[in-house]
């Protein structure tokens, strides 16, 4: 079974600064994707950015970029520029690439941002 | 516009009462998948299904039931065998033959048990 363990329950960043959330798994598999998923006070799940673990390059989304690194089973998501609308719980999140489709989540780390 | 609805909002329910939640996607995904949320906590999955009349229970499937008579349909029965069913309840969909393999949400429903 696989694991997803995000080690920073709460963090906080001022507006405009970088800030990075951390992210282990634990899978005998090779073959994954892994996923950030950003929920606002609106609770609405919404994807950030999404990484296949074949790929050797990083995963950017305008502001957002991770830092994979594979024999580490480590997975950031590093948020450039924070503005007050970043304000949310982060999700890290596994899917093994088997069809199924099925997510395993981490416990979320809330982040604030301030101005 | 293209989504996933879910209904109610909000519902509150009396020990000893099943509920239903109500979850529908426009997006013509094959997929779809019921999950729990508790306070401060991450996902946890119920059920899932991959095809019309056919689901799997998940990681707490215990005291739920669902069913999938259409492909955009996928209502959640909360029973009165689940034992501690206050939580916000998430649907999600995806395509399954696709290189995105990526799950969206619905809005969620919160279920207040008093």
């Amino acid at each position: 079974a696989q694991t997803v363990t995000q080690s920073q329950p709460e963090m906080s960043v001022q507006e405009a600064e970088t800030v990075t959330l951390s992210c282990t798994y634990d899978t005998s598999e090779n073959n994954y994707y892994l996923f950030w998923y950003k929920q606002p006070p609106s609770r609405q799940m919404i994807l950030v950015i999404r990484q296949e673990a074949y790929k050797q390059q990083n995963a950017t989304e305008n502001r957002f970029s991770v830092n994979f690194q594979k024999a580490a089973k480590s997975f950031s998501l590093k948020i450039s520029d924070s503005q007050l609308g970043d304000t949310a719980m982060y999700f890290c999140a596994f899917m093994k690439h088997d069809g199924s489709n099925m997510l395993t989540f981490g416990g979320g780390t809330r982040l604030m941002v301030k101005p | 516009d293209g989504g996933i609805t879910q209904s109610p909002k909000y519902l509150f329910r009396k020990e000893g009462q099943n509920v239903t939640l109500s979850c529908e996607q426009n997006l013509n995904h094959d997929a779809m998948y019921w999950y729990r949320q508790d306070p401060g906590q991450g996902l946890r999955l119920i059920y899932y299904s991959q095809i019309v009349n056919d689901f799997q229970k998940g990681d707490i499937a215990e005291g739920y039931s669902v069913s999938r008579e259409k492909k955009e349909s996928f209502p959640l029965t909360v029973t009165s065998a689940q034992k501690n069913p206050t939580a916000f309840y998430l649907c999600a969909s995806s395509k399954l033959v696709s290189s995105t393999d990526t799950q969206y949400f619905g809005p969620g429903t919160r279920l207040t048990v008093l």
